[in-house]
């Protein structure tokens, strides 16, 4: 069964800092990749997804994404945190094409941005 | 423009009272799927509609039945409701299975 883990439950960092989240999954072939965001009493909104070609992928408000097939991993970046993207980040997994579809979310991350 | 609405944004039940959820969408895709989000925790996929054709997760209770009259419009129903159904209910849609999903607001459920 597919898998989908996010190592971090909570990461704190300063507005203009870096920010990297971590997203590793669990699954035979190389799934379709998600970042979604959700703000607190929200619904998910989709950062950025990956189905094949360039593994660098961009998003929208400045984030991208890199999968590396070889570290299973799908981990997702920003170089500089504005105290608006404080909000809970989830990582999810969808198997490809010719496979029973189920959309499989990690744990999620939290993230806090300090002034 | 808002393209997969759900109303309410709250809603208060009692506890075993009937509720009902609603999703309409925008974007006429074929697919709409109902996730359930406790709290602090990842959603949990209920079941989704292919077209008409429903689908149903193993692990769903009996309690949550869904309805999808046509093509824009989706409902939960949870029939007798309990403490441990209170729950951010998510509402999505995709143009096809394994496409990108697009979520509602959700509706906080909180059940007294």
């Amino acid at each position: 069964a597919q898998s989908v883990t996010q190592p971090d439950i909570h990461i704190t960092v300063s507005e203009g800092a870096s920010l990297e989240l971590r997203c590793n999954y669990s699954y035979g072939a190389t799934p379709y990749l998600f970042w979604y965001v959700q703000s607190p009493g929200q619904g998910l909104q989709l950062l950025l997804k990956y189905f094949s070609g360039d593994t660098l992928v961009q998003g929208i408000k400045g984030f991208e994404a890199e999968f590396k097939r070889s570290q299973s991993s799908f981990n997702l970046r920003k170089p500089s945190v504005h105290w608006s993207d404080a909000a809970e980040y989830f990582c999810a997994v969808d198997p490809p094409r010719g496979t029973a579809s189920k959309l499989t979310f990690g744990t999620g991350t939290r993230l806090q941005v300090t002034l | 423009d808002a393209m997969v609405i759900q109303n309410p944004r709250y809603q208060v039940t009692q506890f075993g009272k009937p509720v009902t959820l609603s999703c309409s969408q925008t974007l006429n895709h074929n697919v709409m799927y109902w996730y359930q989000q406790k709290s602090s925790q990842a959603p949990k996929l209920l079941f989704h509609y292919y077209d008409k054709d429903f689908n149903n997760e193993a692990d769903t209770p009996d309690n949550f039945q869904s309805r999808r009259p046509n093509t824009s419009f989706c409902f939960l129903d949870i029939r007798s409701p309990g403490l441990g159904d209170a729950a951010m209910y998510l509402c999505a849609t995709s143009r096809d299975l394994q496409e990108t999903q697009y979520f509602g607001p959700g509706t906080r459920l909180l059940v007294l």
